[in-house]
């Protein structure tokens, strides 16, 4: 079966650092891959998705970047936190191979102080 | 673009009772899915129930079903006795059936308090 790492699970950083979470799948090759935001009381936004190696697509302009340098890892990055960063940062990939929805990781709680 | 609406931002229900959680989703696709997803304090998200859009049927999983009205752009969640471990956030997502893309539109959510 398809298990999703994430990690750390929670991070504090202060405004101005950089940022990197990664995420791992175990269980499958060559996934569709995504990072979902969840800001507090608020639902998921579609950050990146990536259907490959190298190939990455971005749903909102914003000073985060993803790269997918392998095929199950997916890393969300930032050069330069900014205080709106804060949020819950979910990874996830299809289930299976006809549409049965997401598996996901257990997601890295986000505080930018 | 596909939009999902959840309308009611907070609920709550009595232990054992029956609640409702309404969805509806904007689409011109004649195919597609629709699911709940479950999100308890642990933040952990877990399917509820999964609903085939050419599937007249609505689904059930245990103590959840659906209403799915697909005129209407409807789908809501029915959990009948409730249980304490069924507080939680509850997501409404759409996607459609385009060969491989699989990605999900989330509602914003609902909140569900159960109450001993």
């Amino acid at each position: 079966s398809q298990t999703i790492h994430q990690w750390p699970a929670t991070l504090v950083q202060p405004v101005g650092s950089p940022l990197s979470l990664e995420c791992t799948v175990e269980g499958t090759s060559n996934p569709n891959l995504y990072w979902y935001r969840q800001a507090a009381g608020r639902g998921l936004q579609l950050l990146f998705y990536s259907v490959g190696i190298g190939q990455i697509s971005s749903e909102v302009p914003q000073n985060l970047s993803a790269s997918r340098p392998q095929d199950r890892q997916f890393i969300l990055s930032s050069k330069k936190l900014l205080l709106s960063d804060s949020g819950f940062y979910l990874c996830a990939a299809p289930t299976g191979f006809s549409n049965y929805g997401y598996t996901f990781g257990s997601g890295t709680r986000l505080t930018v102080v | 673009a596909q939009t999902v609406t959840q309308s009611q931002p907070e609920m709550s229900v009595q232990e054992a009772e029956t609640v409702t959680l309404s969805c509806t989703y904007d689409t011109s696709e004649s195919n597609y899915y629709l699911f709940w997803y479950k999100q308890p304090p642990s933040r952990q998200m877990i399917l509820v129930i999964r609903q085939e859009a050419y599937k007249q049927q609505n689904a059930t999983e245990n103590r959840f079903s659906v209403n799915f009205q697909k005129a209407a752009k409807s789908f809501s969640l029915k959990i009948s006795d409730s249980q304490l471990g069924d507080t939680a956030m509850y997501f409404c997502a759409f996607s459609d059936s385009g060969a491989g893309s699989y990605q999900l539109t989330f509602g914003k959510g609902t909140k569900l308090s159960v109450i001993p």
